[in-house]
């Protein structure tokens, strides 16, 4: 059974750095075909895909956000990590850490964390 | 702004069928996920690949393509559908992901 967990701040300040941690079981992210990607839902409003990182290592960004973004894995720890940086109330969102299978879909999700970049 | 448009909303009446599209330059070359997202709740995948249902999914969610449009159908919608839904595939470039605009579906 997959499972995936984000975990992190809840609250920012405006220019600060977000750093999530997604961390996962049931599969392992050493495979090239297979990857966690990272989504985020501001309130009321559309699912938006930030990036993927593939077993190879491979990474694919949103090129809007590209510069602010970097993911990473560590695969001893079955884990993925988001960082955002010069984060803006725009920012604010659920961030949702989602596997990629083999096939181009996303197929499991985590249960989303909710972020607020506030003064 | 998306790269992949959707009808903002839709309504069926309980037991009908309703479509919903979602259109794309990228669908021409990529297939549509499908998303169903309830609520207060995380996505959940109904549609992949050629017509794939995952695991768990009824058969009256079924999905087709053609063209540049990729279409989500629910055949018999019950009232547990009710629900926003998002298609989901590659960029222009095809190397990230993109999600489309969104359908609420409200079963009347």
């Amino acid at each position: 059974q997959i499972t995936l967990k984000e975990s992190g701040p809840t609250l920012l300040k405006p220019t600060q750095t977000l750093t999530l941690t997604c961390t996962f079981s049931g599969f392992s992210l050493s495979t090239n075909f297979v990857g966690v990607g990272w989504v985020r839902q501001p309130p009321g409003k559309a699912l938006e895909c930030l990036g993927v990182i593939f077993g190879d290592d491979d990474k694919r960004y949103d090129p809007s956000l590209k510069g602010r973004l970097t993911i990473t894995k560590d695969t001893s720890k079955n884990q993925v990590v988001l960082t955002m940086t010069n984060m803006d109330p725009v920012d604010t969102a659920t961030y949702y850490c989602a596997h990629r299978p083999s096939f181009d879909a996303f197929d499991v999700w985590g249960h989303g964390t909710v972020i607020t970049v506030s003064s | 702004s998306s790269e992949l448009t959707q009808d903002p909303a839709v309504s069926v009446a309980l037991g009908q069928t309703v479509r919903i599209t979602c259109q794309g330059d990228s669908l021409r070359m990529h297939y549509a996920s499908w998303y169903q997202q309830k609520p207060g709740q995380s996505p959940v995948l109904v549609i992949y690949g050629k017509n794939q249902r995952p695991s768990g999914i009824p058969d009256r969610f079924s999905g087709s393509d053609s063209g540049n449009t990729a279409s989500l159908t629910i055949t018999g919608a019950q009232a547990e559908d009710e629900a926003d839904y998002y298609c989901c595939s590659r960029d222009s470039s095809g190397h990230h992901h993109v999600f489309g605009t969104g359908t609420m579906v409200t079963v009347l």
